[in-house]
């Protein structure tokens, strides 16, 4: 069975720092793309970031890119999201996804982890 | 970056209609177009990639149409277990965006 299985959300102040991981298991992790997707409580989905299968090509959305960075370890079987310079726009749940073909439609998810920004 | 709409913003539908959502992009994407469902406080789920390929254990009910600029999600006959909302993205280049999604609820 797939999993994908996120955690290190907190709540953090504005400028400081968080990573996210992600476990991942039921499947070949260095076979596959992976995502982060975040969304705002209340509010739609919003691609964050990519990384290829073995961790040497990445993507940022524009609100994150030179914050945010994307890496994986295939011998853990784990992504990560190292979150930098933190802002109140940053709050939300972030999700771990698997890209399925290749082609950026995601077919399984994690079940989330809460990051809140706030002083 | 490209730019996603849906419409309608929500609907209000009765088990057994037939419901279109229409998608549409600022810009051609071919058929780099996903489809995804998702219900309140769970993760969401992905029921059409590549514009019209159902993705696995999704049931038939639902289909995907179009190429370009404009898609389309309908679901055949709604069910109660397809009251959720539902977004579209676009995959043809990063960033990969997400429409603001359409709501269904119960009529």
């Amino acid at each position: 069975e797939v999993q994908l299985v996120e955690s290190g959300g907190g709540l953090v102040q504005p400028g400081g720092s968080l990573r996210l991981s992600c476990v991942a298991s039921g499947f070949t992790f260095n076979s596959y793309w992976m995502h982060w997707v975040h969304q705002a409580p209340g509010k739609g989905l919003v691609w964050v970031s990519r990384i290829n299968s073995d961790g040497s090509s990445t993507d940022y959305a524009d609100s994150v890119k030179g914050r945010f960075t994307i890496s994986r370890d295939n011998a853990k079987n784990t992504l990560y999201l190292q979150m930098n310079s933190l802002r109140a726009e940053d709050t939300a749940v972030y999700y771990c996804a698997r890209d399925a073909y290749s082609f950026g439609a995601t077919d399984y998810w994690g079940q989330g982890t809460l990051v809140t920004v706030s002083s | 970056d490209i730019q996603m709409t849906q419409s309608p913003s929500s609907l209000s539908a009765s088990v057994g209609d037939r419901v279109t959502i229409t998608c549409r992009a600022s810009q051609s994407i071919s058929s780099f177009l996903n489809w995804y469902q998702q219900k309140p406080g769970k993760a969401p789920k992905l029921l059409i990639y590549a514009a019209s390929s159902l993705q696995t254990g999704v049931p038939s009910r639902f289909s995907g149409s179009g190429s370009g600029t404009d898609f389309t999600l309908t679901i055949s006959s709604l069910q109660p277990e397809d009251f959720a909302t539902y977004y579209c993205q676009q995959s043809y280049s990063t960033p990969f965006t997400f429409g603001p999604g359409t709501k269904v609820d119960i009529k």
